[in-house]
């Protein structure tokens, strides 16, 4: 079945700098989400990405899809506290969406 | 934006005892509903895809018989955790998938389950 690989699991990052999470798809997607999920809380929607090779800003946050629509990045610039939590991508095939291990960003001020 | 609401958000009861969680989309009709289940830093694991009208199909290695699952409404699927084990102390969450390509789906707020 579909399988969507994250890395890193962790990210320790000191306030200011700047990071990525990566994602991999065994196959071929429709789409990718990303969604952020913090401590106690829920998933909640970021963005979707759904051409090849699409790229998307939110303020320090940038999201790209490749080429191949199998793999992403989030990349995140001048690193906050209030980006502390979980990002978790997901990609879609079909109906189904399959999450991604996600990484974990704690933030050292 | 789309909402989706899902209760209870806890809940903790006693090993045996069969708990009914609500999932509901407010402001439009999913034809598609999810539900996930998440254990302590893991990721979200799909349990099961709800459809209005049909049975839902469930993923591999999830009991359908212990995780009933009725959607009989556009905007409302429910997910019932018989004869509960503390096995079965997890967080669920349920998704909900607008009409269209390309929807993104939207998330409950979860329910955490502890059995005792």
């Amino acid at each position: 079945g579909q399988q969507v690989m994250q890395i890193p699991q962790y990210q320790h990052v000191q306030e200011g700098e700047d990071f990525t999470t990566y994602c991999n798809s065994s196959t071929t997607l429709s789409n990718i989400q990303w969604y952020k999920q913090r401590p106690g809380g829920h998933p909640v929607f970021l963005i979707q990405l759904v051409k090849s090779g699409e790229v998307k800003k939110q303020k320090r946050l940038t999201f790209q899809f490749g080429e191949a629509k199998k793999n992403s990045s989030l990349h995140i610039t001048a690193t906050q506290t209030t980006d502390v939590g979980t990002y978790f991508c997901a990609g879609r095939n079909d109906y189904k969406l399959s999450f991604g291990a996600g990484t974990t960003v704690t933030v050292r001020a | 934006g789309a909402v989706v609401s899902q209760h209870p958000s806890r809940v903790i009861c006693k090993s045996g005892t069969s708990v009914k969680i609500e999932c509901r989309s407010l402001d439009f009709q999913a034809t598609t509903m999810f539900w996930y289940r998440q254990f302590p830093k893991q990721s979200l694991m799909l349990m099961a895809t709800s459809n209005e009208g049909s049975k839902a199909t469930y993923e591999q290695g999830v009991e359908k018989d212990k995780f009933l699952i009725n959607h009989a409404s556009l905007t409302l699927s429910t997910l019932t955790v018989t004869s509960a084990h503390p096995e079965d102390s997890s967080f669920y969450i349920c998704s909900a998938l607008s009409r269209g390509n390309n929807q993104p789906q939207h998330f409950g707020d979860g329910t955490r389950l502890s059995i005792l």
